[in-house]
């Protein structure tokens, strides 16, 4: 089975713009969670989707927001990007329909540079 | 914050020994996950251990898990360079895909 993928795998933009991500689950795998990453905060958790809804949410502003398609495919998008949303972003999927059972599985990132 | 500390924070050894990284987290947990990743890219998923575990083994991996005292450790035996990375553990809950990483472990495996 092909893995978890993430496009694009870099990204440049400047303060103001907004941002898409797209994230592939691995084939059969209807949840999707997205992380931030970076060196000061470390890993932390944006949200999940699960059968096209948001099933939880972390701790961001709603400049961050996400979408699950029919398909398990899942976008996030930040709007009015700031200097701090510099990040490498994972999308990571899982076969667990009831969550926190299972391995989730990551893809390997959309590093984000804002300018 | 729900995060967990790893411990140590950086570790260097030579080829061959035994490294082994101690993680600590703070709520109750269904189980703990430990990932690796290299410089920066994705994780790459290692061993996940249930709550109702204390041990597991997966190749040169070995991972324990005391809920009484929160936390785990990994064990990596005859280590290679290749082992060179980033050791993350990570906590998941019932109902939740939403994972809960400590601070990682930056390991260095010389040659």
């Amino acid at each position: 089975k092909a893995g978890v993928t993430q496009t694009p795998r870099y990204l440049i933009k400047t303060r103001g713009q907004q941002v898409t991500l797209s994230c592939s689950p691995i084939s059969g795998h209807r949840s999707v969670s997205w992380y931030q990453q970076t060196p000061g905060q470390g890993l932390q958790f944006l949200f999940e989707y699960f059968s096209e809804t948001q099933r939880n949410k972390g701790n961001f502003p709603g400049r961050f927001s996400g979408r699950q398609f029919s398909n398990s495919r899942s976008e996030m998008n930040v709007s009015t990007l700031e200097l701090g949303d510099s990040a490498l972003y994972l999308c990571a999927s899982s076969l667990d329909p009831n969550g926190g059972q299972e391995t989730q599985y990551f893809g390997p990132g959309t590093r984000l540079l804002v300018l | 914050s729900q995060q967990g500390e790893e411990d140590p924070q950086a570790l260097s050894i030579q080829e061959g020994e035994n490294a082994t990284m101690n993680c600590s987290y703070k709520t109750s947990i269904n189980n703990l996950q430990w990932y690796r990743q290299n410089s920066g890219r994705g994780l790459v998923h290692l061993i996940l251990i249930r709550s109702n575990e204390r041990e597991k083994h997966s190749g040169r991996l070995r991972v324990t898990l005391d809920t009484s005292k929160k936390s785990s450790s990994l064990l990596i035996t005859a280590s290679r360079a290749a082992d060179t990375a980033s050791y993350f553990c990570a906590t998941g809950q019932t109902g939740a895909n939403n994972l809960f990483f400590g601070t990682g472990t930056r390991l260095t495996v010389i040659p």
